[in-house]
């Protein structure tokens, strides 16, 4: 089965760039989204199609894909940006999600 | 406004069973594919089942294979999930969500439900 790999946890210092990486072989050829979930709220839709942020979502935040990574990138991060994120791709019609990554800024 | 309210869950004994509900407002809820996904306590999500627009097409993640049934009524506009032999291991947060597939063809989860507990102990 098909298994997106991220890291359990990043660091950021207020105001600084967050990186959020999500792994898999050839997911370049997919198309990759990204959930925010904050504590004990249900995941929010900030990233779809790689790099496309929904109406609402913060331009701070973008995202790219290619080769075997995608990546969150949250630009001056706040504090209100601490959350767990998840990355979801399609195995055919299936949904599959990363591990998740929990953001924490310093 | 678009609006998923799940409801059925609950402390059900190993073995048991229990039926999840999630009614939908504020969109046409015929013309989605639904999904549930669970998330144990802290861990992280899973996708269980998905189900297309008229209820014809079903397909389950493995973990729930056999067990699980997932199903709509559109005329309620309300989706559904069956769970029959539960274990421990089906202890979670589940959540129903929405996929959209209108941009591009790139489909997304672009709204979801504040999720059921369900808790299986004895």
């Amino acid at each position: 089965s098909y298994e997106l790999t991220q890291p359990p946890s990043v660091s950021v210092s207020p105001g600084q760039t967050a990186s959020i990486t999500c792994s898999a072989d050839n997911l370049g050829n997919k198309n990759v989204c990204w959930y925010q979930q904050k504590s004990g709220q249900s995941p929010v839709l900030v990233i779809y199609q790689n790099n496309k942020r929904p109406s609402g979502v913060p331009e701070r935040f973008s995202g790219s894909n290619s080769g075997n990574t995608a990546t969150l990138t949250i630009s001056g991060t706040q504090a209100m940006d601490e959350a767990d994120y998840y990355c979801q791709a399609w195995d055919r019609d299936t949904a599959v999600f990363g591990g998740g990554t929990k953001l924490t800024v310093l | 406004e678009v609006q998923l309210v799940e409801s059925g869950g609950g402390l059900v004994q190993p073995g048991g069973s229990l039926r999840l509900s999630c009614a939908a407002s504020g969109f046409t809820f015929s013309s989605y594919w639904m999904h549930w996904v669970r998330q144990a306590p802290g861990q992280g999500l899973v996708w269980v089942s998905r189900i297309n627009t008229d209820g014809s097409s079903t397909k389950y993640g493995d973990s729930v294979k056999g067990r699980f049934t997932i199903s709509r009524d559109n005329a309620k506009k309300t989706l559904y999930l069956q769970m029959n032999s539960l274990t421990v291991e089906d202890t979670a947060v589940y959540y129903c969500a929405r996929v959209d597939c209108s941009d591009g063809g790139s489909c997304f989860f672009d709204y979801w439900g504040q999720g059921t507990l369900v808790t299986v102990s004895s």
